[in-house]
């Protein structure tokens, strides 16, 4: 069964740092994607990046990348520059055999918090 | 790009009030969604996986009587929380996805309160 494991429930970081959010998988799947979102106070889910498994480079999007580590089975999201507007939970998933039916499973989260 | 659509936003409504939630894709066609439930402070568990024309596929422990799902279009899923008590107020997402390397798009929610 496919697992995700985020092991810091909170952390703070001062405005303008970098910070990297943990995560860890676990699948017998060779063919799987993983994702990372950001829901603020207000509830919605917001995508941040994606990852594939049969990706070679680390994806990146804008502040945002991801450092897969296909053999550690680990994808943790890296903000630079972090921002105020950064404070919300974030949330590790992963996605196996990638068909679009297949369900995707959430971490436990983790409440990031941005100091002025 | 890809929206779903999740409508009511807010649900506060007595105990033995049965509640529909609708969660729709604006531009594409979805033959699945998935209904998520989440607790304060916890992460989003998945409830059930909804096929359009056939029956859901419900998480273990999660009880097919008490939360109905329907998806009799492409479009369009609805869950059904029946009889709803007080332990079943929660924050009740949807979502769905076009291809399969794609990001899931989820609706904002639906925080259900039942007094």
């Amino acid at each position: 069964a496919q697992k995700i494991t985020q092991t810091q429930p909170g952390m703070f970081v001062q405005e303008k740092e970098a910070v990297t959010l943990d995560c860890t998988y676990d699948t017998s799947d060779q063919s799987y994607g993983l994702f990372w979102y950001k829901q603020p106070s207000s509830g919605e889910m917001i995508f941040l990046i994606y990852q594939g498994s049969y990706d070679e480079q680390n994806a990146t999007e804008g502040r945002y990348s991801l450092n897969f580590q296909k053999a550690r089975k680990s994808a943790n999201l890296v903000i630079s520059a972090s921002q105020l507007g950064d404070s919300a939970m974030y949330f590790c998933a992963m996605r196996e055999r990638y068909s679009s039916a297949s369900k995707i499973i959430f971490g436990s989260g983790t409440r990031l918090s941005i100091r002025p | 790009g890809a929206v779903v659509s999740q409508h009511p936003s807010r649900v506060i409504c007595k105990s033995g009030t049965s509640v529909k939630i609708e969660c729709r894709s604006l531009d594409f066609q979805a033959t699945t969604m998935f209904w998520y439930r989440q607790f304060p402070k916890q992460s989003l568990m998945l409830m059930a996986t909804s096929n359009e024309g056939s029956k859901a596929t419900y998480e273990q422990g999660v009880e097919k009587d008490k939360f109905l799902i329907n998806h009799a279009s492409l479009t369009l899923s609805t869950l059904t929380v029946t009889s709803a008590h007080p332990e079943d107020s929660s924050f009740y997402i949807c979502s769905a996805t076009q291809e399969s390397n794609q990001p899931q798009h989820f609706g904002d929610g639906t925080r259900l309160s039942i007094l």
